[in-house]
C-alpha cells in the first residue's frame, strides 16, 4: 500500500548540517518531494527528485534517493535558525503516465539551537 | 509569479453560519485542490478540479462545498460546519492535472465555534 514514513523530531545546532530520512512502501513512486512549512503559514515546495536520480543537490539543499531500500533523505548545509519548520516528504506514483495525488508522510519538525 | 493567494487569513464561523474561502492564482494553471490540514498533521487532499471540472471529491461531506468559476479561482462554500472541522485549508496548483508540482497557498485557519 502507500506509506511515507519520516521521523516526527529532529535537532541541530546552527551551523552544523542537518539530514532528515523518510521512507516510502510503494515501489512505483515516481517523484519524491520536501516541502517545508513554517508555523501558521501553507507548504513551499524545496525540491523534488525523479525516482530514477540518486541525488539532485540545489545549494544548501542536497537530496539523496536509494530507490533499493526506498530510502529518500534531505541533507541542509549549514543549518540556519530560519530553516525551523516542519518538513514533509511526499510522494507520487505513476498512473500509466500520469502522477497521482500526493501523498505526504507525518512530517519531520527541525530545531535549529543558536 | 509563483503565488497561490487565499482569502480570508483567519474566518471564526458559528454552526449555523454559512462562509466562502477563497483561492486565486494567476500562473495559468489548470488544477487547482484543497486540502485540509489539522494541527500536526499532513495536508489531506479533499477535492481536485482539472480545467475547471471537480476531478477529485475525496468522499468530503457535503456541508463542504467546490466551485471554479474559472481558471484562475476556486472557492470553498461552508455551510452548517460543526467544531471538528476547525483546521488550516490550503488551497494548491498545478499546471495541469496530477502535474509534479503543487504550489501551496498560506492557508486559511478556520474555527468553528
Amino acid at each position: 500500500g502507500e506509506d511515507v514514513e519520516q521521523s516526527l523530531f529532529l535537532s541541530v545546532r546552527e551551523g552544523d548540517s542537518s539530514v532528515i530520512n523518510c521512507t516510502y512502501t510503494d515501489s512505483s513512486s515516481t517523484y519524491l518531494y520536501w516541502y517545508k512549512q513554517e508555523p501558521g503559514a501553507g507548504l513551499q515546495l524545496l525540491t523534488y527528485i525523479f525516482s530514477n536520480m540518486d541525488m539532485k543537490q540545489d545549494q544548501r539543499l542536497t537530496v539523496l534517493l536509494n530507490k533499493k531500500d526506498k530510502h529518500l533523505s534531505l541533507r541542509i548545509a549549514d543549518t540556519q535558525t530560519g530553516d525551523s519548520a516542519i518538513y514533509f516528504c511526499a510522494e507520487t506514483l505513476d498512473y500509466g503516465g500520469s502522477q497521482g495525488n500526493l501523498i505526504f508522510g507525518k512530517g519531520t519538525k527541525l530545531s535549529v539551537k543558536p | 509569479d509563483t503565488e497561490v493567494i487565499q482569502t480570508p487569513k483567519h474566518l471564526v464561523m458559528g454552526m449555523t453560519n454559512k462562509k466562502s474561502l477563497k483561492c486565486e492564482q494567476h500562473m495559468g494553471h489548470r488544477a487547482m485542490y484543497w486540502y485540509k490540514q489539522k494541527a500536526k498533521k499532513p495536508p489531506e487532499l479533499m477535492f481536485v478540479y482539472s480545467y475547471e471540472k471537480l476531478s477529485i471529491n475525496e468522499s468530503v461531506p457535503s456541508r463542504f462545498s467546490p466551485e471554479c468559476p474559472n481558471s484562475s479561482l476556486l472557492n470553498l462554500h461552508l455551510h452548517a460546519l460543526q467544531p471538528e472541522d476547525s483546521a488550516l485549508y490550503l488551497c494548491a496548483s498545478s499546471h495541469g492535472p496530477r502535474n509534479y508540482e503543487q504550489y501551496f497557498g498560506p492557508g486559511t485557519r478556520l474555527t468553528v465555534t
